[in-house]
């Protein structure tokens, strides 16, 4: 069975940092690319991320490129979301997701992040 | 960026009812379009991708249609399970943007 559990998520405050961690099983995590989406309480999914299977390619979206780095260890099944320069915009649950043949086919339960002083 | 735009934004209908979502993309993506559903409190769930394929495991009720920029996820007979809320997403271009959601009420 398809696991993906985030971990990492907190209150932290305005101008911080942290970083999120997607632990993987059940598939080949080498094998697949990855994605980070996230989600403000209430409103809708944006996505942010995205890795390839050997972490030669990321993508961001504007609102989080300059001060989000992703990155992934496929030795220990792990992506990885590291941010800095939080604002009270990044308050939202995380997921973790894995690019499949159906897309966006595996989803983790989501870390939340909260930015507040 | 490719703006999807998802309507409606709210839908009330009733148990074997038949519905219909649209989702609209600002320029041509092909058919590289997927509809999730989510639940409240839980992760998002692919139901279609490549616009009509239906994702393994999901009941035979739920197809989707269209390319180019005009999509629709039909559900054919709303079962108490379908409540739920709705989202396009378009794969065919970074930034992979999501439609707003289409909130299923009964």
């Amino acid at each position: 069975e398809v696991q993906l559990v985030e971990s990492g998520g907190a209150l932290v405050q305005p101008g911080g940092s942290l970083r999120l961690s997607c632990a993987a099983s059940g598939f080949t995590f080498s094998s697949h690319n990855m994605h980070w989406v996230r989600q403000v309480p209430g409103k809708g999914l944006e996505w942010i991320s995205f890795i390839t299977t050997t972490g030669n390619t990321k993508d961001y979206a504007d609102s989080v490129r300059g001060r989000v780095t992703i990155s992934r260890d496929n030795a220990k099944n792990s992506l990885y979301l590291h941010m800095d320069s939080l604002t009270s915009d990044d308050t939202a649950i995380y997921y973790c997701v894995r690019e499949g043949r159906a897309w966006l086919d595996n989803w983790g339960q989501g870390t939340l992040v909260t930015v507040s002083s | 960026d490719i703006q999807m735009t998802q309507f409606p934004s709210t839908l009330s209908a009733s148990v074997g009812d038949r519905v219909t979502i649209t989702c609209r993309a600002s320029q041509s993506i092909n058919t590289l379009l997927a509809w999730f559903q989510q639940k409240p409190g839980k992760a998002p769930k692919v139901l279609i991708y490549k616009a009509s394929s239906l994702e393994s495991g999901v009941p035979s009720r739920f197809s989707g249609s269209g390319s180019g920029t005009q999509f629709t996820l039909t559900i054919s007979s709303l079962q108490p399970d379908d409540f739920a809320t709705y989202y396009c997403q378009q794969f065919s271009t970074s930034p992979w943007t999501f439609g707003q959601g289409t909130r299923l009420d009964i």
